[in-house]
């Protein structure tokens, strides 16, 4: 069975500071990526998506992720985290053509202004 | 457009009750997929609809069933409910499958009591 694993459980930035949320996968094959966040009282939200072709994916509200499929990866990343991207990230995978998602156990982010 | 609705948002009941939750898709979505999110267990994936048929379903006990109706409406119902079953159940849908991406509903909070 997959695993998904986020290493990070809680991250505390300052404001502008860069941002960084490792996510790590078991699954030999084919695989779709997503991250997804979850602000404060609200639903989850899909911030972006690799299915293939360029491993560096650019999401929503600047932030962008790198698949490196030799260290089975696919850490999300902000160059200057801002207080309202204070949220819970969840990094997940799927097998190419299943229709099923694995979620990591989420990462909490806490930006201080 | 309108997004993933999910009816009721909260729910109280007993142990040993059973108990039916819905989810509307967005419009033209024709994959639902449906999810417990619990603090220690996180997102677990529980089954998928596509056109009325259950396409994949995840490692829960068949106590958890689900269906999906012509107008892709799902409906998910948990019987003999244990205080285990207590979660944030979440339904998420598509327009295939993974392939698009997900769009998640603000949940059921279930308390079992």
């Amino acid at each position: 069975a997959q695993s998904v694993s986020q290493h990070n459980h809680h991250v505390i930035l300052s404001e502008a500071a860069s941002l960084e949320l490792g996510c790590n996968y078991s699954y030999g094959g084919t695989v779709n990526l997503f991250w997804y966040v979850q602000y404060p009282g609200q639903h989850l939200q899909l911030l972006l998506k690799y299915f293939s072709g360029d491993p560096l994916v650019k999401g929503i509200k600047g932030f962008e992720a790198e698949f490196i499929k030799s260290k089975f990866s696919f850490n999300l990343r902000k160059p200057s985290v801002q207080w309202s991207d204070t949220a819970e990230y969840f990094c997940a995978v799927s097998e190419t053509g299943a229709n099923n998602l694995f979620f990591g156990t989420g990462t909490r982010l806490t930006v201080i202004p | 457009k309108a997004g993933v609705t999910q009816t009721p948002r909260y729910l109280i009941k007993t142990r040993g009750q059973q108990v039916t939750l819905s989810c509307s898709p967005i419009s033209g979505h024709r994959s639902v997929s449906w999810y417990q999110q619990t603090p220690g267990q996180g997102l677990q994936f529980l089954f998928e609809y596509f056109s009325e048929t259950q396409r994949n379903k995840g490692n829960f006990p068949g106590r958890f069933s689900g269906r999906q109706f012509s107008n892709s409406r799902s409906e998910m119902n948990v019987s003999t409910l244990e205080l285990g079953d207590s979660a944030l159940y979440l339904c998420a849908s598509s327009l295939e499958g993974d392939n698009y991406g997900y769009t998640f509903g603000s949940g059921t909070r279930l308390t079992v009591v």
